[in-house]
């Protein structure tokens, strides 16, 4: 069945230090790929998506490229900050079936000042 | 206007009992997602309303387990006899549109505790 692997947390960084949280992906389909954002306290909310290969998906300076020949949705940041803390989750929804999102483990990332 | 609400934030109930979880969607939104978020992992899928039919329910863990939604409004998810593994904090999720790039939004969750 289709599967998502994202890259285990915590992870730590400094304050304006580039991000890169790995994910892949395996699907019989075409799915739309999405990043989620939990901070703390407060519930799931969508970072950003891409609907097809080659697409970026980019909000609040994150980025994402929908890439199929890797079957990688990679989320990068070029400068994060304290704010930035939270879990971040990679899931996929499949074209088929009820459209349910697939989910990775979620990484956390902790923002050092 | 209003999110995603869901009730109560928190649950403790002894094993074996039964409990009530409630998740009112965002108005309008005719398609209605239940999730199992357990300690360290990522999301599992529960069940899934199309306004108030559920077409798909085998995500659901056990016969314990059941779901309804009202008027394409309301929804709850109750589990009877409670066991120690059904501890996890279960999210209901809403969007306007079933197709596989919708946003889904999501309520802050039940946080259950069995002891």
């Amino acid at each position: 069945g289709d599967s998502v692997t994202q890259m285990e947390g915590p992870v730590t960084l400094s304050e304006e230090a580039f991000l890169t949280i790995n994910c892949t992906y395996t699907a019989t389909g075409y799915p739309s790929l999405f990043w989620y954002v939990q901070y703390p306290g407060e519930g799931l909310q969508l970072l950003l998506k891409a609907t097809k290969a080659d697409d970026k998906g980019s909000n609040k300076g994150f980025e994402a490229t929908y890439r199929k020949e890797t079957t990688s949705f990679h989320l990068e940041k070029g400068s994060v900050q304290v704010s930035d803390s939270a879990v971040y989750f990679c899931a996929l929804s499949d074209r088929e079936g009820n459209y349910q999102l697939i989910w990775g483990a979620g990484t956390k990332l902790i923002i050092k000042p | 206007g209003a999110g995603v609400s869901q009730s109560p934030s928190n649950k403790v109930t002894e094993k074996g009992k039964d409990v009530e979880l409630r998740c009112d969607p965002i108005s309008g939104h005719t398609a209605l997602y239940w999730y199992r978020q357990s300690l360290g992992q990522g999301l599992e899928f529960l069940i899934y309303f199309q306004g108030n039919s559920a077409p798909d329910k085998s995500g659901l863990p056990s016969d314990r387990f059941s779901a309804e939604r009202t008027g394409g409004s309301v929804s709850t998810l109750t589990i009877q006899r409670t066991q120690q593994e059904d501890s996890a904090v279960y999210l209901c999720a809403s969007s306007p549109l079933r197709t596989p790039s919708s946003e889904a939004f999501f309520g802050q969750g039940t946080r259950l505790t069995v002891v």
